[in-house]
């Protein structure tokens, strides 16, 4: 069964810190594995999108890996921000036909001041 | 501006009525979504269509309805049989099946 299964459920740090959060997918055939990040009572929006062949990709402070191997990816926040509350959610998608998109559930990250 | 949107942002309906929630993108997508989200869980996907005329059910179809007789509208349709249709409803489109979808900024449902 397709699964995307993340880690931690939810996270508190403090404002200036690093962290990362991990998304572990059984999805297959595997085509590509987005980041996104909800802002509560908001849609989703893409933070980074990684294909097959893409091993690490960067967008400001956010930068993701994909290990295509072990069918893992992580998403690191280099010098958080308060703004940086909001859930993270992996998303995989299949090459199958009639897959529709795969989520996990989500991080909840918090950073305090 | 192109994009997506949900209206409206908040619903209220009385139990055993039926409601439709609008989606509506100018982004020329062929595929659109949606999706049903609970306090603490994930997003599950509730149908999608990937062309006009055409949609499939997702993993929580039962108690809703959906139509896409135009392609930039997929609007849902919560029924009486939703056993428990309070959530956080957004709709989502994306150029192909596998290409990044595009999110509106949900509408909040609330039956009393």
């Amino acid at each position: 069964k397709n699964q995307v299964e993340q880690s931690p459920q939810s996270l508190i740090i403090l404002e200036g810190k690093n962290c990362t959060l991990q998304c572990n997918y059984t999805v297959s055939p595997f085509s590509n594995l987005r980041w996104y990040k909800q802002d509560t009572g908001r849609g989703p929006v893409s933070l980074t999108i990684m294909t097959f062949s893409e091993n690490t990709k960067s967008n400001g402070r956010y930068t993701a890996t994909l290990d295509a191997d072990t069918k893992q990816s992580s998403l690191h926040i280099t010098a958080s921000q308060l703004s940086d509350s909001a859930s993270y959610i992996c998303v995989v998608s299949s090459n199958q036909a009639g897959t529709a998109l795969i989520f996990g559930k989500g991080t909840t990250l918090s950073v305090s001041s | 501006d192109g994009g997506i949107t949900q209206s409206p942002k908040y619903l209220f309906r009385k139990e055993g009525q039926n409601v439709t929630l609008s989606c509506e993108q100018n982004l020329n997508h062929d595929a659109m979504y949606w999706y049903r989200q609970d306090p603490g869980q994930g997003l599950r996907l509730i149908y999608y269509s990937q062309i006009v005329n055409d949609f499939q059910k997702g993993d929580i179809a039962e108690g809703y309805s959906v139509s896409r007789e135009k392609k930039e509208s997929f609007p849902l349709t919560v029924t009486s049989a939703q056993k428990n249709p309070t959530a956080f409803y957004l709709c989502a489109s994306s150029a192909q099946r596998n290409t990044e979808a595009f999110f509106g900024q949900g509408t909040r449902l609330t039956v009393v």
